[in-house]
């Protein structure tokens, strides 16, 4: 699987948009990446996920590069209930979904 | 019903006692996982059940053991733990093992080994 980087820790203003960035340089072709966020003390949550192209659902957009190697989970306008752990994963299928340690997100009034 | 369903939420017992987790799911999803957290760690993954069947087990310890009795419920079977073992176990499913569809995550279950 390819190894994941995402920065430890990031603050968010309420109701701005905010950015998580991923890295993945060494993901291969039929990589997906998936994100996950787990609030505390809940289980994780699936948000979004993707190959190639950008998706966008109700919770989030994904933008993945051209090269694949990065991606940016973005939550539009962000509330207090989005302050959680998030967690980017690339992975070819679901069988085995690894974790790494992921971005505290936290969301400021 | 999007739900994946674990019970206990909390659990405490001695390191010579015998209880199980379960989980339960009515998705009809053909995949299910058991993960092991520890406090501010991500989960880690131990099994993986596809259509019934163990398909991953992550060099979990045998006082560890897994359990599908049908498509909808997963155990858990723990005998003679110790109190680093305590952790939130989280159990989950997906459509298929194979497929590139999302996984839904139950709360988990607190275990305390004392």
């Amino acid at each position: 699987d390819a190894k994941t980087t995402q920065p430890p820790s990031m603050d968010c203003a309420e109701g701005r948009a905010a950015n998580l960035p991923c890295n993945h340089s060494t993901i291969s072709g039929n990589e997906y990446v998936y994100w996950y966020r787990q609030i505390h003390s809940q289980g994780p949550q699936y948000i979004i996920h993707g190959l190639k192209n950008n998706e966008t659902n109700e919770m989030a957009s994904l933008i993945i590069t051209e090269d694949r190697k990065s991606s940016t989970l973005i939550l539009p306008h962000a509330t207090l209930r989005d302050t959680a752990v998030y967690y980017c994963i690339v992975r070819v299928a679901i069988s085995r979904l690894t974790f790494g340690e992921g971005t505290q997100l936290t969301v400021n009034p | 019903d999007t739900e994946v369903t674990q019970t206990p939420k909390h659990l405490v017992m001695g390191m010579t006692n015998k209880k199980s987790l379960k989980c339960e799911q009515h998705m009809g999803h053909r995949a299910m996982y058991w993960y092991k957290q520890k406090a501010k760690k991500p989960p880690e993954l131990m099994f993986v059940y596809s259509y019934e069947k163990l398909s991953i087990n992550e060099s979990v310890p045998s006082r560890f053991s897994p359990e599908c009795p049908n498509s909808s419920l997963l155990n858990l079977h723990l005998h003679a733990l110790q109190p680093e073992d305590s952790a939130l176990y989280l159990c989950a499913s997906s459509q298929d093992p194979k497929g590139n569809t999302e996984a839904f995550f139950g709360q988990g279950t607190r275990l305390t080994v004392v």
